[in-house]
């Protein structure tokens, strides 16, 4: 079955760490999307990338870095510069074209001990 | 000023009750509407989208009035299995971005 897979499910990071999360899809999607979502909040854009070897900053994107070398991939950095990284993170990915919404992976849970 | 705002709630209603959730949206611009549901923990999932002559999904009715910029979700009958935050998105033409707004929560007790 196609989708996308996030991974790990939960994550620990100390002071001073940088933690990659990993996005994986097999939708054969163009577009990827880090969201960040914090308790009672909505979600807010980090990066996001059309197509391949390129990306875009979203609305909070310092303290965070991506790559896309692999249409399938989205991998996530969050850098020690990154204050406040205990959040729930969310990967999705569409097809821009047909404006079908996006699917969303089942998210990664950061907390910061 | 949020691009997408709406009540947060919660929303309390006895199972059959019909509830209705409103949102509105900033952008004039804004050229696609959603509906995504998101239960407690999880991600969001697509519920509807929604079309500017209005649309139904059995027990769910999206409506869309671009001259106020307001978009509307109506549940008939609700279940226990409906509560969950109730997540209204738009995107903006010429841009493949959604932009959330942070929900409406929906408690339906028995």
């Amino acid at each position: 079955d196609g989708g996308i897979t996030q991974s790990p499910k939960y994550l620990f990071r100390k002071e001073g760490q940088n933690v990659t999360l990993s996005c994986e899809q097999n939708l054969n999607h163009d577009a990827m999307y880090w969201y960040r979502q914090d308790p009672g909040q909505g979600l807010r854009l980090i990066y996001y990338s059309q197509i391949v070897n390129d990306f875009q900053k979203g609305d909070i994107a310092e303290g965070y870095s991506v790559s896309r070398e692999k249409k399938e991939s989205f991998p996530l950095t969050v850098t020690s510069a990154q204050k406040n990284p205990t959040a729930f993170y969310l990967c999705a990915s569409s097809i821009p074209q047909d404006n079908y919404g996006y699917t969303f992976g089942s998210g990664t849970r950061l907390t910061v001990v | 000023r949020k691009e997408v705002e709406q009540d947060p709630g919660p929303f309390n209603v006895p199972e059959g009750a019909t509830v209705a959730f409103n949102c509105t949206y900033s952008n004039s611009a804004s050229q696609s509407f959603f509906w995504y549901r998101q239960d407690c923990r999880k991600e969001p999932k697509l519920l509807m989208s929604v079309y500017s002559s209005g649309n139904e999904d059995g027990r769910f009715t999206a409506q869309l009035n671009r001259a106020s910029q307001y978009i509307s979700l109506l549940i008939r009958d609700s279940k226990l299995s409906d509560s969950a935050t109730y997540l209204c998105v738009v995107n903006i033409k010429g841009s493949y971005k959604l932009i959330f707004g942070s929900g409406t929560r929906l408690l339906v007790r028995p």
